[in-house]
């Protein structure tokens, strides 16, 4: 298994821009959601999907698109590009109710996109 | 408001000796506290987690301490190694709820 994947790595846009980070996963989880993180300020989420064609707002979510059409894909579009941004973006998916290792709900990160805005 | 708040923000120990972080939390609701772990370049990746009924959990060298009645909780690494320098969250989520609130991180250093 591949986990959570998320394309590209790095990107940099100029203000203004649109774009759409990628995430995908193969574990067939049901809940999937997209983090931002800036330093001092920790995990904020920024949307969350508990299913196919369910999508819903977190704590950050101005800015930002999310469309769930299949169990395995999550994009995060931006519209219109701003400087504030600018950040690392994380990608997580992890099963509805009990999960696995004893603990609930134990949510797998890909590995990040470093986004700039300028 | 940050719903879980969490100290220090950055950490320097010794190898061998004990780093420990705190977290603390308002919602009574929580009843799901996982501690998740950071590498340089990497998404977090679960390193221990309790829930409310226990006051502690032991996984190796990692303890999660937890006071239900302070609405604190926290990771003691023992024997702390330079391969556990990393960035530590806390989070805290809801039984039925799949959606997480993190501390802010706390960046460890442990020099060898």
């Amino acid at each position: 298994n591949a986990g959570v994947t998320q394309t590209p790595k790095f990107q940099v846009l100029k203000t203004g821009q649109s774009m759409t980070l990628q995430c995908a996963q193969d574990m067939n989880h049901e809940y999937m959601s997209w983090y931002r993180q800036d330093p001092g300020m920790g995990l904020r989420l920024i949307h969350y999907s508990v299913g196919a064609g369910i999508t819903d707002q977190g704590e950050v979510p101005n800015g930002y698109n999310v469309s769930r059409s299949t169990t395995e894909d999550f994009p995060l579009r931006l519209l219109s590009a701003a400087p504030s941004q600018t950040s690392v973006y994380f990608c997580a998916s992890s099963r509805t109710g009990t999960g696995g290792r004893g603990s609930y709900n134990e949510q797998f990160f890909g590995p990040g996109t470093r986004l700039t805005v300028l | 408001q940050q719903q879980v708040k969490q100290s220090p923000q950055s950490l320097i120990v010794q190898k061998g000796g004990i780093s420990i972080i705190n977290c603390a939390y308002e919602n009574t609701a929580f009843d799901y506290f996982p501690w998740y772990q950071q590498f340089p370049g990497k998404g977090p990746a679960l390193l221990i987690a309790i829930r409310p009924d226990v006051s502690e959990k032991k996984e190796g060298r990692f303890t999660i301490s937890f006071n239900k009645s302070a609405k604190q909780f926290s990771l003691h690494i023992m024997d702390s190694q330079p391969g556990d320098s990393a960035t530590y969250f806390c989070a805290a989520s809801m039984i039925w709820g799949n959606q997480f609130y993190f501390g802010t991180g706390t960046s460890l250093t442990v020099i060898p």
